[in-house]
């Protein structure tokens, strides 16, 4: 069964500082992570990371994937209040009738205080 | 249309009704994705489309739920017989290729079932 975990679960800084989310993973042919920022109900999509781009950068926010080690760090500098939000992993594998399934991992709780 | 839409967004039901929640895709996304949100949880995969067609519905959790799509439009999640572990918020994804490309998220329906 494919697993997808994130650490640390749960994170508290305070504005300015930078932080780094963690997500490894265990699943039968790989595909894609991707990344996304939860606020209220809808997740809101940040990266996509592939064998042909395991590193991308918006601004703040950079991810890279290590294909090795079997998984992706979530960097954010500079970390503002907006920034508070659960930050959810997802693995695209498998083939066949499951190609089409995502699997996400717990998802990790930021609080940024002023 | 701009972006994924679900409606409703907030559905309060009897134990026992049968409830039917509905998606819009963005417009072109040939692919669509049903997951489950419990409360303080990750999201759990139900079930995909590519076309109108569903090829792994093993994430229905009972036979309660099912899923139609018609064409490369419009989705329905119906749950019969609603049971109090049935609340949640259900998210609707929708992306332009299956499995290959990034999954956009609408903004949920959160149903409570009493």
């Amino acid at each position: 069964e494919d697993k997808v975990v994130q650490s640390p679960l749960s994170l508290v800084v305070h504005e300015g500082d930078t932080v780094t989310l963690n997500c490894s993973y265990e699943v039968t042919n790989f595909r894609s992570l991707l990344w996304y920022k939860q606020e209220k109900k809808a997740p809101t999509f940040l990266f996509m990371l592939t064998s042909s781009g395991i590193e991308k950068k918006s601004g703040r926010l950079s991810s890279i994937l290590d294909k090795k080690e079997l998984s992706s760090i979530l960097n954010i500098t500079a970390t503002q209040t907006g920034d508070s939000a659960i930050y959810l992993c997802a693995v695209g594998a498998g083939g066949g009738t499951s190609y089409g399934k995502l699997t996400f991992g717990q998802g990790t709780i930021l609080t940024v205080h002023p | 249309g701009a972006g994924v839409s679900q409606s409703p967004s907030n559905k309060v039901t009897e134990k026992g009704k049968d409830v039917e929640l509905r998606c819009d895709p963005i417009s072109g996304h040939t692919a669509l994705y049903w997951y489950r949100q419990r409360l303080g949880q990750g999201l759990e995969f139900l079930i995909y489309f590519q076309g109108n067609s569903a090829p792994d519905k093993s994430g229905l959790p009972s036979d309660r739920f099912s899923a139609e799509r018609t064409g490369e439009s419009v989705s329905t999640l119906t749950i019969q017989r609603t049971q109090q572990e049935d609340s949640a918020v259900y998210l609707c994804a929708s992306s332009f290729y299956l499995g290959t490309s990034e999954a956009f998220f609408g903004q949920g329906t959160r149903l409570t079932v009493v």
